[in-house]
């Protein structure tokens, strides 16, 4: 198992351009997240999933739009990217009924 | 919503002797309290978690309590090594299974010194 994969690693936007953030991951779990990281903030919960065709909005969720049409795949689109989105953005998923959430390896964004 | 505090957060401990990392939650609700290890560069990971029927667990150097009444939760580590050097974060969940929506301290900078 590959566990949970993003694309890209790093990225660098322009204002105002869009994107999408690639998440998929490949052990069949019914809840996926997206969180983006900045420095002496933890990690912030953007947008959740709890399966295919439901998706809720988190903790700081504007600016990004999510769709889950599939168990595997979440991905993390950003309208029109503005400087505040610069950050680390982390997926995770986790199966129905666990106690652990697994992160993929994060995407670097860059918006200036 | 649920808000977490964490402290300290940063934290130098020398090699052998315990650190101990504490959080506040304020949803009397949550009932799962998760801690992850981050080191640099890489994803975080879970180390350790607690329930809210339990008041404390352990595994090998790492422990957790809970105090629900207080609300609050800590993390200890015991004879600590250079590998614990990293950023640790807790969280809390009020969800049925707690994973699909975290709320996440602001993270403790552990550095141990050899």
């Amino acid at each position: 198992n590959a566990g949970v994969t993003q694309t890209p690693k790093f990225q660098v936007l322009k204002t105002g351009q869009s994107m999408t953030l690639q998440c998929a991951q490949d052990m069949n779990h019914e809840y996926m997240s997206w969180y983006r990281q900045d420095p002496g903030m933890g990690l912030r919960l953007i947008h959740y999933s709890v399966g295919a065709g439901i998706t809720d909005q988190g903790e700081v969720p504007n600016g990004y739009n999510v769709s889950r049409s599939t168990t595997e795949d979440f991905p993390l689109r950003l309208l029109s990217a503005a400087p505040s989105q610069t950050s680390v953005y982390f997926c995770a998923s986790s199966p129905r009924e666990s106690t652990e959430a697994f992160f993929g390896q994060g995407t670097r964004l860059t918006v200036v | 919503g649920e808000n977490v505090e964490q402290h300290p957060s940063t934290l130098s401990v020398q090699e052998g002797d315990s650190a101990v990392i504490k959080c506040t939650y304020s949803d009397s609700a949550s009932n799962y309290f998760p801690w992850y290890k981050q080191e640099l560069g890489k994803r975080p990971q879970l180390i350790i978690d607690i329930r809210s029927n339990v008041g404390e667990k352990k595994d090998q150097r790492i422990a957790v309590t809970l105090n629900k009444t207080a609300k609050h939760f800590s993390l200890h580590i015991t004879e600590t090594q250079p590998e614990d050097s990293a950023v640790y974060f807790c969280a809390a969940s009020g969800s049925n299974f707690g994973n699909e929506k975290l709320t996440f301290g602001t993270g403790t900078r552990l550095t141990i010194i050899p």
